[in-house]
């Protein structure tokens, strides 16, 4: 079964800083990658997705995540954050065969001027 | 438009009553899935259908059911026996042939139990 863990809860970075969400899947095979952002009191929102191919994924808002295979890892990114990125980011993992995504509990993201 | 529409937003109930969310969707996907929010939790599967007339159990289901007797619609009802229903839910569907599991999220509901 697949598994996620995004590691931090709750990141503060300043207005114009670059910003990395980290992501970690526990998975036997080639995942299906995704990045959701959610506002308070929303759905959720696809940011990008990796199903295979090019390793650097771009997305929605100027967000880009990375698939490195040999860390298990997805990480989201970001070079220069606007107040407006303000919102919960969530990391999710699926396998072949329309199996549920599986999400990890999400980081919180603040911006400060 | 295109979309999954979820009602109510807001619900309050009294514990001990059953409460059924509303979940349609006009994208012409096939499965479509439940999941609950808790602050720090992340989203938990309650239960998902991959196809009209027929559903599975998730991580979370007891004290939840549902029904799938349209392709447009995927019903929650939160039994009274759910011990702690106050949560933010959240329905979702997929285009089975895209074969990926790739989530097209509703705007939530949110009840409190009072």
């Amino acid at each position: 079964a697949q598994s996620v863990t995004q590691p931090d809860i709750h990141i503060t970075v300043s207005e114009g800083a670059s910003l990395e969400l980290r992501c970690n899947y526990s998975y036997g095979a080639t995942p299906y990658l995704f990045w959701y952002v959610q506002s308070p009191g929303q759905g959720l929102q696809l940011l990008l997705k990796y199903f295979s191919g090019d390793t650097l994924v771009q997305g929605i808002k100027g967000f880009e995540a990375e698939f490195k295979r040999s860390q298990s890892s997805f990480n989201l990114r970001k070079p220069s954050v606007h107040w407006s990125d303000a919102a919960e980011y969530f990391c999710a993992v699926g396998a072949s065969g329309n199996t549920p995504l599986v999400f990890g509990k999400g980081t919180r993201l603040s911006v400060i001027a | 438009d295109g979309g999954i529409t979820q009602s109510p937003k807001y619900l309050f109930r009294k514990e001990g009553q059953n409460v059924t969310l509303s979940c349609e969707q006009n994208l012409n996907h096939d499965a479509m899935y439940w999941y609950r929010q808790d602050p720090g939790q992340g989203l938990r599967l309650i239960y998902y259908s991959q196809i009209v007339n027929d559903f599975q159990k998730g991580d979370i289901a007891e004290g939840y059911s549902v029904s799938r007797e349209k392709k447009e619609s995927f019903p929650l009802t939160v039994t009274s026996a759910q011990k702690n229903p106050t949560a933010f839910y959240l329905c979702a569907s997929s285009r089975r042939e895209q074969n990926t599991g790739e989530l097209f999220f509703g705007e939530g509901s949110r009840l409190t139990v009072l």
